[in-house]
């Protein structure tokens, strides 16, 4: 079954970039029917899909931030990682990583918060 | 961009008894784009239902999906002490083809 864990740190200063990381474990990241994508939950609030990335480098962004995303694959890591730049409060939330496939997200971490606070 | 719309926002059952939650969508959605997760607290979201109606594996019988263009549902026929959580519902598609979430339905203890 595969797993899925972030991590990064839990403290952003406001303007500074986010910069998390997914370790994928029990399955390999390269293969090519799946994608990887991250969300996040700000708290008591729903969810919202920031974006994909398939192995092959290909990304897809949600529009509403998509100025400020870049997702990678690890070059040399069963991983895939997240950075957004220029953060003020309103990204303060629990991040997610997930497998998807086709229309739906199969496999989530368990999350970890990131707040942006001076 | 396609809105959903969940109802009720909370659903007060007792176990053993059958909750119904609603996802409607505020455009017509193709039901192969559909999917419904279940939340606990502390949680990642976990797939239950894909397609509108297929059950993800490992997801018992006792929840089913249905429904299509713009109305959906998603029913658990017995409540378990370990259903009493949130679901949402998930769509992907639009004009920008992103996933886009309703706002969950919370299913508690009565």
């Amino acid at each position: 079954q595969v797993q899925l864990q972030e991590s990064g740190p839990g403290l952003v200063k406001p303007s500074q970039t986010l910069s998390l990381n997914c370790n994928v474990s029990g399955g390999s990241i390269s293969s090519g029917s799946y994608y990887w994508s991250w969300l996040r939950q700000p708290a008591g609030k729903g969810l919202e899909w920031i974006g994909r990335v398939y192995f092959s480098g290909t990304t897809n962004y949600n529009p509403s931030l998509k100025s400020r995303v870049t997702m990678s694959v690890g070059s040399s890591k069963n991983q895939f990682s997240l950075k957004v730049t220029s953060v003020t409060a309103a990204d303060t939330a629990v991040y997610y990583c997930a497998r998807g496939y086709r229309y739906q997200l199969l496999d989530w971490g368990q999350g970890t918060l990131v707040t942006v606070s001076s | 961009e396609i809105v959903l719309t969940q109802s009720p926002g909370t659903l007060s059952l007792s176990p053993g008894e059958r909750a119904t939650l609603s996802c409607r969508a505020s455009h017509s959605i193709l039901s192969n784009s559909l999917a419904w997760y279940q939340q606990k607290p502390g949680q990642g979201p976990r797939l239950l239902i894909y397609g509108a109606s297929s059950r993800a594996s490992g997801i018992p019988d006792r929840f089913s999906g249905s429904g299509s263009g713009t109305d959906f549902t998603l029913t658990i026929s017995r409540l378990e002490p370990e259903d009493f959580a949130v679901y949402y519902c998930q769509q992907y598609g639009g004009s920008s083809s992103i996933f886009t979430f309703g706002p969950g339905t919370k299913v508690d203890i009565k």
